[in-house]
């Protein structure tokens, strides 16, 4: 089946990297994305990974995908307070949908 | 931006009444793909749209249906409206290419539609 596990919260201090982890199942996806909602706003694409790709850097996101495990990181370089906000990864089901997880809701303490 | 809009923002109903979402997709977009997400949950799929016919649905019953047009603009519609029906509805438009090639069809959110139902 489709399915996409995420941790639910992180904590960070302001100016600390920031990391959130995803675990996907289907191995045939070949995109895989992050979105980033703030409250009560809708989802903003923040970047995405191809899955012939290890890495793919984006001014302070840094994306890691391991293809092996299944696994897809987001790391955020320099936290500000304005990255506070829910985070979703997400894979390419096979109707051409997207299969999200539950969301990481990353906190920044200044 | 995403240059997606949706329509109205908030919407109050009863259960059992009947409710249309409708959405403006990106210009030179061709795809729209509607999504119920629950409180604290992920945005689930309910089904997509691509040149004005339905393209792939997820597990939602009947009484949710949709409609593109040629403008590639879509409406969601909920008949016979339940509790658990209260959500925050989101579309997102694509360009879907008859080539397929990667498939990337990145997908760009609206803001979504609030609907509380009572």
């Amino acid at each position: 089946g489709e399915d996409v596990e995420q941790s639910l919260f992180l904590s960070v201090r302001e100016g600390d990297s920031s990391v959130i982890n995803c675990t996907y199942t289907d191995s045939s996806s070949t995109y895989l994305y992050w979105y980033k909602q703030e409250p009560g706003a809708g989802l903003q694409l923040l970047t995405y990974i191809f899955s012939n790709m290890d890495m793919k850097q984006d001014q302070r996101l840094t994306v890691l995908l391991n293809k092996k495990d299944k696994h897809l990181s987001l790391r955020i370089a320099d936290t500000q307070t304005g990255d506070s906000a829910i985070y979703f990864c997400a894979e390419k089901g096979s109707q051409g949908n997207l299969i999200f997880g539950k969301g990481t809701k990353l906190s920044v303490k200044p | 931006e995403t240059g997606v809009t949706q329509s109205p923002t908030h919407l109050i109903k009863t259960r059992g009444q009947q409710v249309t979402l409708r959405c403006s997709s990106q210009s030179g977009h061709n795809t729209v793909s509607w999504y119920q997400q629950a409180l604290g949950q992920g945005p689930q799929f309910i089904f997509q749209y691509y040149r004005e016919e339905e393209n792939g649905r997820g597990n939602f019953p009947p009484r949710f249906s949709g409609l593109q047009f040629p403008n590639y603009s879509s409406e969601l519609n909920v008949n016979a409206l339940e509790l658990d029906d209260s959500a925050l509805y989101l579309c997102a438009s694509s360009l879907k290419t008859i080539a397929g090639g990667d498939r990337k069809e990145t997908q760009y959110f609206g803001p979504g539609t609030r609907l509380l139902v009572l």
